[in-house]
């Protein structure tokens, strides 16, 4: 069935290290991709997103490719900062449809 | 930028009692939602609202729950009778040409 997968954390890089969270989707069709950002005790807020295959999603330094070969969608950031630490949830979704969200990665930067 | 605003952001409530968690979507949109998140799991989806009635929900949203667009502007979940179980963050979300999340109700059920 439709599902998203991505890696377990939680994930603790030092400051300016480099940043890969995994994320693979199952899916009949063509969804849209996304990644939703979760800071502590707050909602979700939305990251970056792709809605065809080989578009580039970017925002505040964040990275991530549709693939549809590989069916995946990772998170990539060159550079982290303290204030990236949060959950990070990679989401499958069509217009006028249910998402399906990936259990989340906690990242954790270290100064 | 237009916003989905819950309300309250935390609400506390015994174990049987009804609660009503409150949504405003943004104001144009088409398309309702409502999805849980119980402490540290996945975001799932509980059911979509479309043209004034339910056009899909999940498993979760058994008898006990209910939605409702009683004016045009709110959007509100019903729990009839709270379990324990139920103690999660609650987000509601619209959509019209892209989701909007709100910013969630946690709720804890004692």
């Amino acid at each position: 069935g439709d599902s998203v997968t991505q890696m377990e954390g939680p994930v603790t890089l030092s400051e300016e290290a480099f940043l890969t969270i995994n994320c693979t989707y199952t899916a009949t069709g063509y969804p849209s991709l996304f990644w939703y950002v979760q800071y502590p005790g707050e909602g979700l807020q939305l990251l970056l997103k792709a809605t065809k295959a080989d578009d580039k999603g970017s925002n505040k330094g964040f990275e991530a490719t549709y693939r549809k070969e590989t069916t995946s969608f990772h998170l990539e950031k060159g550079s982290v900062q303290v204030s990236d630490s949060a959950v990070y949830f990679c989401a499958r979704g069509n217009n006028f449809n249910k998402f399906y969200f990936g259990s989340g990665t906690k990242l954790n930067v270290k100064p | 930028e237009p916003e989905v605003t819950q309300t309250p952001s935390h609400q506390v409530t015994q174990m049987g009692q009804e609660v009503i968690l409150r949504c405003v979507p943004i104001s144009n949109h088409l398309y309702f939602y409502w999805y849980r998140q119980i402490l540290g799991q996945k975001v799932e989806f509980l059911v979509s609202f479309y043209n004034n009635e339910i056009s899909e929900k999940s498993e979760i949203f058994d008898d006990q729950f209910s939605v409702e667009r009683p004016d045009g502007s709110n959007f509100t979940l019903k729990i009839r009778s709270t379990k324990l179980e139920d103690s999660a963050m609650y987000f509601c979300a619209s959509e019209l040409y892209g989701y909007t999340f709100g910013s969630g109700t946690r709720l804890t059920v004692v």
